[in-house]
């Protein structure tokens, strides 16, 4: 079945250092990539996402790109704020999602970043 | 202003007790979803509703039941034969479900639900 792997966290960085957050995926076919970021004590919101091989999403400085030839979607920011401290997942959603697998979307495990002033 | 809205924040359930999870949204979003979230761990699928009336299992829907009489509401009850209940519960809603690429989950803030 599909799934989502992201690299183990938590992830603590200091302010304006560069980000990467590693994401790989196995599914058949083309899925959609996203990324989604959840902040203390809220849901999650989506980051960016992106649809088809070589798209790249980008949103807030974050950006990603859909690499199909080594299934991975790894987001990146060149320079990380404390604002930017929360929980990042990284999901799939099939390419034949429609009917029943309409918005069942795989989630990674999340990866926890704190930025430190 | 449009949301979601999940109620309450903070819910404990005793031995052997059912609870119930509230969750509104005004989106007027055909598709609502429940998720349940633990430490370490991505979102799992426990149930979801494309329309009224109807909804199916998740991937880990046993221990709960949903029910979807309007649009707006889904409501999850966690039952006594869930034995392991304590995590943060998602439920989310999303537009138009003949619609392919619109894959956009929108997000309720959570409640977590932990056995006294």
């Amino acid at each position: 079945g599909d799934s989502v792997t992201q690299m183990e966290g938590p992830v603590t960085l200091s302010e304006e250092a560069f980000l990467t957050i590693n994401c790989t995926y196995t599914a058949t076919g083309y899925p959609s990539l996203f990324w989604y970021v959840q902040y203390p004590g809220e849901g999650l919101q989506l980051l960016l996402k992106a649809t088809k091989a070589d798209d790249k999403g980008s949103n807030k400085g974050f950006e990603a790109t859909y690499r199909k030839e080594t299934t991975s979607f790894h987001l990146e920011k060149g320079s990380v704020q404390v604002s930017d401290s929360a929980v990042y997942f990284c999901a799939l959603l099939p390419g034949n999602a429609g009917g029943t697998s309409y918005g069942k979307l795989t989630f990674g495990q999340g990866t926890i970043l704190t930025v430190h002033p | 202003d449009g949301g979601i809205t999940q109620s309450p924040k903070y819910l404990f359930r005793k031995e052997g007790q059912n609870v119930t999870l509230s969750c509104e949204q005004n989106l007027n979003h055909d598709a609502m979803y429940w998720y349940r979230q633990d430490p370490g761990q991505g979102l799992r699928l426990i149930y979801y509703s494309q329309i009224v009336n109807d909804f199916q299992k998740g991937d880990i829907a046993e221990g709960y039941s949903v029910s979807r009489e309007k649009k707006e509401s889904f409501p999850l009850t966690v039952t006594s034969a869930q034995k392991n209940p304590t995590a943060f519960y998602l439920c989310a809603s999303s537009p138009r479900r003949d619609t392919p690429t619109n894959e956009k989950l929108f997000f309720g803030s959570g409640t977590q639900l932990s056995v006294l």
